[in-house]
């Protein structure tokens, strides 16, 4: 199956600092990424559908500007977490798309803010 | 239902034994079921796929199947194997996005 990295798995930063986690499909090209989050014992939610070459989406409730991303290629999508704070710790996933019916997960970043 | 809600939140069963576990959703809009299979520190495994009412997929030890006018998919697992432990996540789809539920974990006891 395809595959899709994502970097850091782990994070602990101080509060204000901003932190990038990178999503990268390896060998195949998504003009699609999304970017979920995951508190717990709750659902995957999605924050933001990335478009390569153009302005994220975002979901009702995400600040764009708190939750910066970019997706400059077919192979990368960032999602920046900009002066973080400790209630955006959580568990955040991204997965890149490939046709409408599927979707190919990263294993996810767990982000603790101090 | 609004949501996607899958039951139980968790499960322990002895090596060898089946189980199953259910997903139900809403069955406006429907436009795809999806099953996924999470180990710890690992990427979710895509396991099925469905779209139409009726349908059926297996994959090895693994079926499951789907009730799209009713809103509700089973998963079966036959024979319990200790590397089956994991958490497994179902999600509806209509159109581009995906709405998960919480998932069941799966602890198999050896």
């Amino acid at each position: 199956g395809a595959v899709v990295s994502q970097h850091p798995s782990w994070v602990i930063c101080k509060s204000g600092t901003s932190v990038k986690i990178e999503c990268r499909s390896l060998d195949f090209q998504a003009t699609t990424m999304f970017w979920y989050r995951q508190f717990p014992k709750q659902s995957l939610m999605l924050m933001a559908t990335s478009n390569e070459g153009s302005k994220a989406t975002y979901e009702q409730g995400v600040e764009k500007d708190k939750f910066l991303i970019n997706h400059a290629s077919l192979t990368l999508s960032t999602l920046t977490v900009t002066s973080a704070h400790p209630e955006d710790s959580s568990f955040y996933i991204c997965s890149a798309g490939l046709g409408k019916n599927i979707q190919y997960f990263g294993a996810g970043t767990r982000l603790s803010v101090l | 239902i609004l949501n996607v809600e899958q039951s139980p939140q968790s499960l322990h069963v002895q090596e060898g034994d089946s189980t199953n576990f259910t997903c139900s959703f809403p069955s406006s809009n429907f436009y795809a079921l999806h099953w996924y299979r999470w180990e710890t520190a690992k990427s979710p495994e895509a396991l099925f796929v469905m779209t139409l009412n009726g349908d059926e997929k297996k994959k090895g030890r693994i079926s499951a199947t789907l009730n799209t006018k009713e809103g509700y998919s089973y998963l079966y697992i036959k024979g319990s194997q200790p590397e089956d432990s994991a958490t497994y996540l179902c999600a509806r789809n209509t159109g581009n996005q995906f709405y998960f539920g919480t998932g069941t974990s799966l602890t198999v006891i050896p």
